[in-house]
């Protein structure tokens, strides 16, 4: 089945720091690749995707590039602020119409980030 | 317009009681998932609701789980004798359609069995 496994945490940043948060999947066929973020308090917001192979997704300086070979969806920004402090969470859906769209998530990454 | 909204917030229930959690989702949105983020188990599907059937049922974790959805629309999330390990978030999820990979999340209902 789908998988996804993502580096754990907590990662803790000073402001202004480069963010490189680790994605690798496992699934059949071309799935479409998701970064979701839960800040405190809040409920889940896709941050940014991509639905196919060398796809770059970018949002709010955050960027993740869908990369075949490596199976891979690395998050990253090069200067976090003390706002970027919440749950990372990479997800994919199956390729495939039995896949209906559901969710496969990791298990996320805390990041905290320090003024 | 309004997001996705899930009643109640917290639920505190004794072991072995019923429990009913209720999702609201996007006005017009076909498809509706739930989803239970637990500290041992993560994020997880439980099951998909396209209008009012459920093609998939797959992540419902036993027989004590059920849900419906009425009008294409509200849907109800039914744990029959709650035990310990069912306390958790309860997400719901909304989208467009199936197809269209954006979900929107509601805030959750946490559910605590003591």
């Amino acid at each position: 089945g789908n998988s996804v496994t993502q580096m754990e945490g907590p990662v803790t940043l000073s402001e202004e720091a480069f963010l490189t948060i680790n994605c690798t999947y496992t699934a059949t066929g071309y799935p479409s690749l998701f970064w979701y973020v839960q800040y405190p308090g809040e409920g889940l917001q896709l941050l940014l995707k991509a639905t196919k192979a060398d796809d770059k997704g970018s949002n709010k300086g955050f960027e993740a590039t869908y990369r075949k070979e490596t199976t891979s969806f690395h998050l990253e920004k090069g200067s976090v602020q003390v706002s970027d402090s919440a749950v990372y969470f990479c997800a994919l859906v199956g390729a495939g119409g039995t896949s209906y769209g559901k969710l496969t998530f990791g298990q996320g990454t805390i990041l905290t980030v320090h003024p | 317009g309004a997001g996705v909204s899930q009643s109640p917030s917290n639920k505190v229930t004794e072991k072995g009681k019923d429990v009913e959690l209720r999702c609201d989702p996007i006005s017009g949105h076909t498809a509706l998932y739930w989803y239970r983020q637990s500290l041992g188990q993560g994020l997880e599907f439980l099951i998909y609701f396209q209008g009012n059937s459920a093609p998939d049922k797959s992540g419902l974790p036993s027989d004590r789980f059920s849900a419906e959805r009425t009008g294409g629309s509200v849907s109800t999330l039914t744990i029959q004798r709650t035990q310990q390990e069912d306390s958790a978030v309860y997400l719901c999820a909304s989208s467009l359609t199936q197809a269209s990979y954006e979900q929107y999340f509601g805030p959750g209902t946490r559910l605590t069995v003591t």
